[in-house]
């Protein structure tokens, strides 16, 4: 079964950083394109930064960019997401998912949750 | 900054056609922009309905289909059923690497 399952989720107080990692199993994510999306509880969806399977190139949405940094280690057929200075607005669940035809997600983990209170 | 649009809300009848739809803030959706439709139910991941403007993903009923309806991408739901009451999302890929996903409409059957 092709499965994404994401970690390192947690209370973390403001300013604080957090690693989210994303395993990949039943598949390779080498040469897939990934991202991460989160929403905040009751809100809608967010994309926040791809990763290009093919030279490791990033893009981030304009709101995190220069806080979060987007990683990969296709031998460990994993993704990573750095999280720093985090703030209340951070809270939310975050999902890594495999990125195809630019903006077909297809594969979703079951997300981890990330608290950023005092 | 990009905004996309989409209805709030929205209801339609049991066995009814709806369609909801994906604007720009400014200017117009066409396939340059990918959109692509995601289904959402309460306490689950999404689920890709629509890639592409119009590509069903493996497994969509052909209930649901996308298309460009003037300046905005859409997503028709034909016949509807009690289990599409749900939120829906679209996504678009604007430019420079970024997607921005709509504030989604929740879909009411009834």
């Amino acid at each position: 079964e092709e499965q994404l399952v994401e970690s390192g989720g947690g209370l973390v107080q403001p300013g604080g950083s957090l690693r989210l990692s994303c395993a990949a199993s039943g598949f390779t994510l080498r040469n897939l394109d990934m991202s991460w999306v989160r929403q905040a509880p009751g809100r809608g969806l967010q994309w926040l930064s791809c990763i290009s399977g093919r030279g490791g190139g990033t893009d981030y949405a304009d709101s995190v960019r220069g806080r979060f940094i987007l990683s990969r280690d296709d031998p460990k057929n994993t993704v990573f997401l750095q999280i720093n200075r985090l703030r209340v607005e951070d809270t939310a669940v975050y999902y890594c998912v495999t990125t195809r035809d630019v903006t077909r997600f297809d594969h979703w983990g079951q997300g981890t949750l990330v608290t950023v209170s005092s | 900054q990009t905004v996309v649009t989409q209805e709030p809300s929205f209801s339609v009848s049991p066995g009814g056609t709806v369609t909801l739809t994906c604007g720009l803030s400014s200017g117009s959706v066409s396939s340059i922009y990918h959109p692509s439709w995601y289904q959402q139910t309460p306490g689950q991941a999404p689920r890709t309905l629509i890639y592409n403007t119009d590509t069903r993903s493996s497994g969509v009923p052909d209930r649901f289909s996308g298309s460009i309806l003037g300046t905005k991408a859409a997503l028709t739901i034909t016949g509807a059923q009690a289990d599409d009451e749900c939120d829906y999302y679209c996504v678009l890929y604007v430019s420079g690497g970024f997607r921005v996903f709509g504030g989604g409409t929740k879909l009411t059957v009834l």
